[in-house]
């Protein structure tokens, strides 16, 4: 089983809609992390929480939203999604320190028509 | 700004090496690490240096110069499994990585 597990993995939908992502990790990890990754662009960070009662907004929030439900759920919303949200999302995961690398789930890839 | 560079493209032979390289310019610096992702699949840690100095792993070594800003990872006896994107990421001031978009390498028999 997926240490770190994403769904759905594909998802194709419309112009308005709201859209949830969720991730959820069994590698008791405090750190939780979105991405997403467009053609031609590195990573680029959404949202990220260092624990449950922690939210912070990354390079590139605007559109998105995120709960923290449980150490171990992280869900992204996209509250009324746009053509350009198109991309493939990433959850990643790390230990406390800060040395430590991240851990990715296999992505979900969203098509907004 | 914070920058991090590095090709978009190689070509190398199978068996041979290569090197691939990155400059970073971050806001403070607290280590670089490098990352390898297959074509539609999640990014996989490889190294993280802080140090100056050159890291081996096997196959795979990665060379970090903080006074140049500037990183290397080198594949030797190169495999076609390994044809794929290699992420260059540096941590900032604040602990945040900043990731290059990447170079894909594709890997001739």
């Amino acid at each position: 089983d997926a240490d770190v597990t994403q769904t759905p993995r594909n998802r194709i939908t419309k112009t308005g809609k709201r859209i949830m992502l969720e991730c959820s990790q069994t590698k008791g990890h405090d750190r939780m992390y979105w991405y997403r990754q467009d053609p031609g662009l590195g990573l680029r960070l959404i949202y990220y929480s260092f624990d449950v009662k922690d939210i912070n907004k990354g390079e590139i929030s605007d559109g998105y939203s995120v709960s923290r439900q449980a150490q171990a759920k992280f869900s992204l919303s996209l509250e009324s999604a746009i053509p350009n949200q198109t991309a493939l999302y990433f959850c990643a995961t790390s230990a406390g320190e800060f040395n430590q690398p991240q851990h990715f789930g296999d992505g979900t890839r969203l098509s907004i028509l | 700004g914070q920058n991090i560079d590095q090709p978009t493209e190689m070509t190398a032979t199978e068996g041979a090496i290569v090197q691939i390289n990155c400059t970073y310019q971050t806001s403070g610096f607290n280590g670089l690490f490098w990352y390898q992702q297959h074509a539609g699949e999640a990014p996989t840690f490889l190294s993280y240096n802080v140090l100056d100095g050159l890291e081996e792993k096997g196959r795979f070594s990665s060379f970090l110069s903080r006074s140049k800003g500037y990183s290397y990872l080198l594949l030797k006896e190169l495999q076609m499994k390994d044809s794929a994107s290699y992420l260059c990421a540096g941590l900032d001031s604040n602990y945040q990585l900043i990731w290059g978009a990447g170079t894909k390498l594709i890997i001739k028999p």
